[in-house]
């Protein structure tokens, strides 16, 4: 109940096209459902994230879409960029606990 | 300096050593965060420290020893490490619980 699903597991995309990567979670407990962003030699950063009580919330090229009744959650990045290339990790939190995702390796062709 | 900074950033030590990882955050945060990263497996919370108190410990050989001796200052004291514990560790830090993190840009730590 505890796990968060992420996939795919590595993700090429043509500069300019839209990247999705999605996750999946058990526990209706969770709360928030945040997206963290890592590159090489750093650690990751929050790059968006959304509540329960909403479907869609988008922060110029990248959005959160969120299904309730599914317990999914999904990134997409719009107009993928060769700088986006990282590691993307899902989470989902409630009291006390913070359940990452595995990351996603998003690599942007030029 | 804003942010949160972790020192050293890369960490070579004997399994006999005994060493320390240090972590500092700048913004003012209630909550600090110690977090291992494995290639190709899930960020692994180890301790929580709400208001320096530690309110989890999820399960980590006593190998690792946590130490918050203020709000701002987090440290992991390691001895006797084996070499699977080499990996990423990172410290966080947040406003609260549930909310989302400051990471710092981790210590790589091998265990040779």
């Amino acid at each position: 109940q505890q796990q968060v699903k992420q996939s795919p597991q590595s993700l090429i995309v043509q500069k300019g096209g839209i990247s999705i990567i999605n996750c999946a979670y058990e526990n209706t407990a969770f709360d928030y459902f945040p997206w963290y962003q890592q590159f090489p030699g750093k650690g990751p950063a929050l790059l968006i994230a959304i509540r329960p009580d909403v479907s869609e919330k988008k922060e110029g090229r990248f959005t959160i879409s969120f299904n309730k009744s599914a317990k999914q959650f999904s990134l997409h990045i719009m107009d993928s960029q060769p700088g986006d290339s990282a590691t993307y990790f899902c989470a989902a939190t409630g009291t006390y606990k913070y359940i990452f995702g595995t990351g996603t390796r998003l690599k942007v062709l030029a | 300096e804003t942010g949160v900074t972790q020192t050293p950033r890369h960490l070579v030590m004997g399994m006999t050593n005994k060493k320390s990882l240090k972590c500092e955050q700048h913004l003012g945060h209630n909550a600090m965060y110690w977090y291992k990263q494995s290639a190709k497996k899930p960020l692994e919370l180890m301790f929580v420290y709400s208001l320096e108190e530690r309110v989890e410990n999820n399960s980590v050989p006593s190998r690792f020893s946590p130490e918050c001796p203020n709000s701002s200052h987090l440290f992991l004291h390691l001895h006797t490490l084996q070499p699977e514990d080499s990996a990423l560790y990172l410290c966080a830090s947040s406003q609260d619980h549930g909310y989302g993190y400051t990471f710092g840009s981790g210590t790589r730590l091998t265990v040779v």
